[in-house]
């Protein structure tokens, strides 16, 4: 099967910083990549997508960077606020509609 | 308001006895598909649906059944569940190669 990890399970930050999320690929064929957070007892919620044929998207406060080369995608969330705690998980999608999720980080903002 | 319903959001059943586990959206989405959730695994695909009366398995399928009868419906069958399939389970829907919505879960123990 593929493999979506993340490099990190665990982030703690403060109030305040800026927080990355890195996560890995493995199909050289993903041509769409997606990120979602999921707060507890709740569904994954759509953050910001990224298509193969850009390197970088930025949305209100978050932005996707997209390393095809190494294959690696990462999430940066700007001025991180309390309301960020969940957990954050990167996506994979392979041409024919198939899904692949990485395990997920979870990224506590302390006050 | 757009949303993904699944039911029940909860059940405790036993091995052997056939259970279904219903998902209806209000988007007019052509695609659907169904996830489980289990610690440190993420979020794996079981089943995927194109569009009515089309269906492809997932990176999980073994031991489900779906079908795809009404653009609207995407119900999650288990014929005979066992204790491996002890899990969070989410729909979700989204029109082509967009960002999925989805439901809330239906976190299912079989013992």
């Amino acid at each position: 099967g593929e493999s979506v990890g993340l490099h990190l399970p665990t982030l703690s930050v403060q109030e305040g910083d800026n927080s990355i999320i890195n996560c890995a690929y493995s199909n050289s064929a993903s041509d769409y990549f997606i990120w979602y957070k999921q707060e507890s007892g709740k569904g994954p919620q759509f953050i910001i997508d990224i298509r193969s044929n850009m390197d970088k998207r930025q949305g209100q406060r978050v932005t996707v960077l997209l390393n095809k080369t190494v294959k690696h995608l990462s999430l940066q969330i700007a001025a991180t606020q309390p309301g960020d705690s969940a957990v954050y998980f990167c996506a994979e999608n392979i041409p024919g509609n198939q899904f692949y999720f990485g395990t997920g980080t979870s990224l506590t903002v302390i006050p | 308001e757009a949303q993904v319903t699944q039911n029940p959001r909860y059940l405790i059943t036993v091995t052997g006895k056939k259970l279904t586990v219903t998902c209806s959206q209000n988007m007019n989405h052509e695609y659907m598909s169904w996830y489980r959730q289990d610690p440190g695994l993420g979020l794996r695909q079981i089943y995927y649906s194109m569009n009515v009366e089309v269906t492809d398995k997932g990176d999980v399928p073994e031991g489900y059944k779906v079908s795809r009868k009404e653009k609207r419906n995407f119900p999650l069958i288990l014929e005979s569940p066992s204790p491996n399939q002890t899990s969070l389970y989410f729909c979700a829907s989204s029109p082509p190669n967009q960002p999925q919505h989805f439901g809330d879960g239906t976190r299912l123990s079989i013992l």
